[in-house]
């Protein structure tokens, strides 16, 4: 069935250090990819997506890029705040009634 | 107001009692769906519904049972709780086909 890997945490870096997680998925298809944030003590929320093949999610500074070839959609940001501290999902939906599937989850914590 | 609201937000019970989560959304969706997160393992899916009248078991619906009440609300229970389901539960809501899922706030159940 499909699945998400994800880099496994804690990640911690120094403000203003370039961020990268790393994740690759197995999916039959072509699935939609996302990046979910969650902040200490909140519900999740959408952060990025890309629905095809090379398309390129962004936002606050995040981006990924969807590449089937390696079948990867690696999270990256150039400048990390203390606020971006949270832990991070990567999770795919594909031809399965609109379900996602999540990786584990990677919890950065940036230190100032 | 949020568009995605869980109570209780927090529950402490005991082995053996029944409780009831409940969510409820105003974006008018009518898929809709509840997960549990657990430390390292990302979330996993529960139960999910398509519509009123459409129930369907998840990956880990072993010990839980849903009611889909109206198209905006839809309830997690458990018959008898043991200390494993100690968890973060999340009710989402979304479109289906490969779209992004949005969540409401978690509820922290603890089963002693």
């Amino acid at each position: 069935g499909d699945s998400v890997t994800q880099m496994e945490g804690p990640v911690t870096l120094s403000e203003e250090a370039f961020l990268t997680i790393n994740c690759t998925y197995t999916a039959t298809g072509y699935p939609s990819l996302f990046w979910y944030v969650q902040y200490p003590g909140e519900g999740l929320q959408l952060l990025l997506k890309a629905t095809k093949a090379d398309d390129k999610g962004s936002n606050k500074g995040f981006e990924a890029t969807y590449r089937k070839e390696t079948t990867s959609f690696h999270l990256e940001k150039g400048s990390v705040q203390v606020s971006d501290s949270a832990v991070y999902f990567c999770a795919l939906s594909g031809w399965q009634g609109g379900k996602l599937i999540f990786g584990q989850g990677t919890e950065l914590s940036v230190k100032p | 107001d949020a568009d995605v609201t869980q109570t209780p937000r927090n529950r402490i019970t005991k082995t053996g009692k029944r409780i009831m989560l409940e969510c409820s959304q105003t974006k008018g969706h009518d898929r809709m769906y509840w997960y549990r997160q657990d430390p390292g393992l990302g979330l996993r899916l529960i139960y999910y519904s398509f519509d009123v009248k459409d129930i369907n078991k998840g990956e880990i619906s072993d010990g839980y049972s849903v009611s889909r009440q109206a198209q905006a609300k839809f309830s997690l229970s458990l018959e008898s709780a043991i200390p494993n389901q100690t968890a973060l539960y999340f009710c989402a809501t979304g479109t289906g086909g490969r779209n992004e899922q949005f969540f409401g706030p978690g509820t922290r159940l603890t089963v002693l």
